[in-house]
């Protein structure tokens, strides 16, 4: 079984650019989550879908971040001007209604300079 | 609302030695609590998971973990440390398997030679 799929895995931008990130979860998942970890810090959900709807956004920053997925397969989550403060591991999750516990992806490290 | 709490956030132990990690959560419903290793530059892996079944789980890489409710705890265990423990570790709590995954703020482990 591939695992969750995540590109680019390292991105350096200058604050106020923009940057797009990209997950493809394992296939028959439809459950999918955006988590920003901050370095030393634990993984912090921004965003969670259940096939193409959004099921919790509560901690997204919508000023500035966004996320879609598009025929509940692969997401997208672009950040829209970026931030010193935005620089992290940007993670992406998929798991089953039936399986506790998620599996993710290498993740994307982003540096905002 | 849901929490974890780790004590420590670096634990320095001996090879051959006992490995305890140590977790606190708060639920206001039963939980279902999760560690996750997480090795540099790579995402987080699924050590074990308790899912109100049995209260001792035995995770992958001779971990194991025991949901105590009346001390809220679930603390990771190994009996012998080796070298490639080194990691972070990430105690985190969900209320179903729908459900989000909060984190804890993680636990950098060591091991001297």
């Amino acid at each position: 079984e591939a695992g969750v799929a995540q590109s680019p895995r390292y991105k350096i931008i200058e604050k106020r650019q923009s940057v797009a990130f990209w997950c493809n979860p394992i296939s028959g998942h439809a459950t999918l989550y955006w988590y920003q970890q901050i370095l030393g810090q634990g993984p912090k959900l921004l965003i969670q879908f259940q096939n193409n709807g959004v099921v919790d956004d509560s901690q997204l920053p919508k000023d500035r971040f966004s996320a879609e997925r598009l025929k509940g397969v692969d997401s997208t989550l672009k950040i829209q001007p970026a931030k010193l403060e935005d620089s992290a591991v940007y993670l992406c999750a998929s798991s089953n209604t039936d399986y506790y516990g998620y599996t993710f992806g290498s993740g994307t490290r982003l540096t905002v300079v | 609302a849901q929490s974890v709490t780790q004590l420590g956030s670096h634990v320095s132990v001996s090879e051959g030695a006992l490995v305890l990690l140590r977790c606190n959560y708060s639920s206001s419903v039963p939980p279902y609590l999760f560690w996750y290793v997480q090795y540099p530059n790579q995402g987080l892996q699924l050590l074990l998971k308790y899912t109100s079944a049995a209260t001792l789980v035995k995770g992958i890489n001779g971990f194991e973990a025991e949901f105590k409710k009346s001390e809220t705890s679930f603390h990771l265990t190994k009996p012998s440390a080796h070298m490639s423990d080194a990691a972070e570790y990430f105690c985190a709590v969900s209320r179903s398997s729908a459900s989000k995954i909060i984190f804890g703020s993680g636990t950098r482990l060591s091991i001297r030679p």
